[in-house]
């Protein structure tokens, strides 16, 4: 069974602040993804990494997948208000269980303006 | 490009009644998925349909049960319910049946169960 354990579970910051959510697991990907779940609505893909060691950027978010590929991190730089939510991330295994996603259980963030 | 449409948004039943779920997926995604999320279990796998055939399936009892139409569509029925089937069920689509793991989620169907 693949499992995805997500860091730290709950998240109080001031805006301005940065902050790091960790997600490990002891198997490996095929791919990983970061979604953004706001209440009372479904989770919103933000990024998709797939090969280990890549780093990718969307504006303030900064997302790195291991090398081994079975680690990520979602670096946030100066929060704001507007990244409160819940953050998921999520591994697919093509070959082994294709169309299925083992996701983690999520940090919900908190930003206090 | 309209996204992921569930209905209904919200539900109520009473235990031992059966619901049923539907799903419209992005236009032209083959690849239908449903999950099931609970505060304290997050989200489970229920099942994942592509071109009309179940492809994948969680660890969940034969009351959850699901179909996928010819159009894409896809409907999930839970009979017997019980008051632990309460939970958000949240539909996603993907364009290439799951081969980049990207998955593209509706607003969720709203279950309480009485």
């Amino acid at each position: 069974t693949q499992l995805l354990e997500q860091s730290p579970q709950f998240l109080s910051i001031q805006e301005g602040e940065n902050l790091t959510v960790y997600c490990n697991s002891s198997s490996v990907f095929s791919s990983l993804q970061w979604y953004r779940q706001e209440p009372g609505e479904g989770p919103v893909l933000l990024v998709t990494v797939v090969t280990g060691g890549e780093v990718k950027k969307l504006k303030r978010l900064t997302f790195q997948f291991g090398d081994a590929r079975k680690d990520s991190s979602l670096h946030i730089t100066a929060a704001q208000p507007g990244d409160t939510g819940l953050y998921l991330c999520a591994g697919a295994s093509y070959n082994t269980n294709a169309g299925k996603s083992t996701f983690g259980d999520g940090t919900t963030l908190t930003v206090k303006p | 490009k309209a996204g992921v449409t569930q209905t209904p948004r919200y539900l109520i039943k009473t235990r031992g009644q059966q619901v049923t779920l539907s799903c419209s997926p992005i236009s032209g995604h083959r690849s239908v998925s449903w999950y099931q999320q609970t505060p304290g279990q997050g989200l489970q796998f229920l099942f994942e349909y592509f071109s009309e055939t179940q492809r994948n399936k969680g660890n969940f009892p034969g009351r959850f049960s699901g179909r996928q139409f010819s159009n894409s569509r896809s409907e999930m029925n839970v009979s017997t319910l019980e008051l632990g089937d309460s939970a958000l069920y949240l539909c996603a689509s993907s364009l290439a049946g799951g081969n980049t793991g990207e998955l593209f989620f509706g607003e969720g169907s709203r279950l309480t169960v009485l």
